[in-house]
């Protein structure tokens, strides 16, 4: 199973609103990662975690928040979220170590009204 | 720091043309490269990867070779399909990141 799978598929909130993503893997990979990608543009590091831990955040602003509860999933609640924070969140997952590539799950589709 | 260049699209081919995208690297030491692919609508696909110099990657039909000396891997394939209409991503990995290129779109007419 190479399979790493978000929900939901998309999601519409308001600024006020406090909402989760959820990612999940179980290829017993160690490190996990959450990115924000825009129309057009690459991918962008928010944060890695490597081992249940946190080893990277690419100072993303306080009303993201990232949970990892087990080495099978990945969280990332939102709160007060701006307009600008619309685009697709992507979810990876890799082995731990260098060489080894990163595996995306199909992403969340995010509007925030 | 490192960084990954590639060529600007959007890119436009004829079914079965050949198709080269080119991408460049800086970066210390000796990093992985790949290849992402990624489809209308959908996440990122790992293309292909190459882990040292003069190592060839290759799937489904496309293949680049890491080449040290030009700090290049570009991507080719011999004969397109409408089904490879995407954007291209090429990549290195750097620690626990991998940095993107900006990626190019690829439009392949029938």
């Amino acid at each position: 199973d190479t399979e790493v799978t978000q929900t939901p598929k998309h999601l519409v909130m308001g600024m006020t609103n406090k909402k989760s993503l959820k990612c999940e893997q179980h290829m017993g990979h160690r490190a996990m990662y959450w990115y924000k990608q825009k129309a057009k543009k690459p991918p962008e590091l928010m944060f890695v975690y490597s081992y249940e831990k946190l080893s990277i955040n690419e100072s993303v602003p306080s009303r993201f928040s990232p949970e990892c509860p087990n080495s099978s999933l990945l969280n990332l609640h939102l709160h007060a979220l701006q307009p600008e924070d619309s685009a697709l969140y992507l979810c990876a997952s890799s082995p731990v170590g260098l060489h080894y590539e990163q595996y995306f799950g199909p992403g969340t589709r995010l509007t925030v009204t | 720091g490192d960084s990954v260049t590639q060529m600007e699209g959007p890119v436009t081919l004829s079914e079965e043309a050949f198709l080269t995208i080119n991408c460049t690297y800086t970066a210390t030491g000796y990093p992985s490269l790949f290849w992402y692919v990624q489809y209308p609508g959908e996440g990122l696909q790992l293309l292909l990867k190459a882990t040292k110099a003069d190592d060839k990657g290759s799937n489904k039909g496309f293949e680049a070779t890491y080449r040290k000396e030009t700090t290049s891997f570009h991507l080719e394939k011999g004969s397109v399909q409408v089904s490879d209409s995407a954007v291209y991503f090429c990549a290195l990995n750097r620690d626990d990141k991998i940095i993107f290129g900006k990626g190019t779109r690829l439009h392949i007419l029938p």
